[in-house]
């Protein structure tokens, strides 16, 4: 399928289990990035990646690591999942020729307990 | 750490009138970004403004960026029930984006 997804779309984890978040785009965009929602937070940068194999921290990176080795992947993995880090994952990708704008998946909603 | 203001943050409008959301920002950027969010779903772009003075319009919402104010505004002509949902602004600041914390739109018939 064209565009941006995600996987999982939900799930529930237990605090201290590691979790990945996948997200795959199939338009070969340079830029991709992992946001988090909470209400009355807005969206909050948690990684993004200019190219493969070159990431960096965003707002909001403490207990992520992000990983991308291709073009079309950027998994993100909370590697000992916190209940505070229950919310809702975007992520988006962008190219400099369309001015940055960024285009969203779907989300994941994430529940630790 | 760029900070990102939208007034207002709840707004209730009736069908047929206009309105101004308003995105304020803290730090020098040439670029910002508008997106909607309808509930449980995802965002969708809405304007690109590259530049100060840029000024976009698609149908009923136009959108205009002042650099030098750091102010970004997108007014709303005429509302329509369809218009309901989350507008959200973002500033870059290099390759990071911050995000206000939307604006929540209802427009009662």
């Amino acid at each position: 399928d064209a565009g941006i997804t995600q996987s999982p779309r939900y799930k529930i984890t237990e605090t201290g289990r590691q979790v990945t978040l996948m997200c795959h785009q199939t338009w070969s965009h340079s830029y991709m990035f992992w946001y988090r929602q909470d209400l009355g937070h807005g969206l909050r940068l948690i990684y993004y990646s200019a190219a493969a194999d070159i990431t960096d921290k965003g707002e909001v990176p403490d207990g992520y690591v992000v990983s991308r080795s291709k073009t079309e992947n950027f998994p993100l993995t909370l590697e000992s999942a916190t209940r505070s880090q229950t919310s809702v994952y975007f992520c988006a990708s962008s190219e400099w020729t369309s001015g940055l704008e960024q285009y969203f998946g779907p989300g994941t909603r994430l529940t630790v307990t | 750490e760029l900070k990102v203001e939208q007034n207002p943050l709840f707004l209730s409008m009736q069908e047929g009138k206009n309105y101004t959301i308003y995105c304020n920002y803290s730090t020098t950027s040439d670029r910002l970004y508008w997106y909607r969010q309808d509930p449980g779903k995802s965002l969708e772009s809405l304007f690109v403004l590259l530049s100060n003075g840029a000024v976009k319009q698609e149908g009923r919402l136009m959108a205009s960026l002042d650099t030098k104010a750091r102010l970004s505004t997108l007014h709303i002509t005429a509302a329509v029930h369809d218009l309901s949902a989350t507008y959200f602004c973002a500033v870059p600041t290099g390759n990071q984006f911050y995000f206000g914390t939307g604006t929540s739109l209802t427009v009662i018939p």
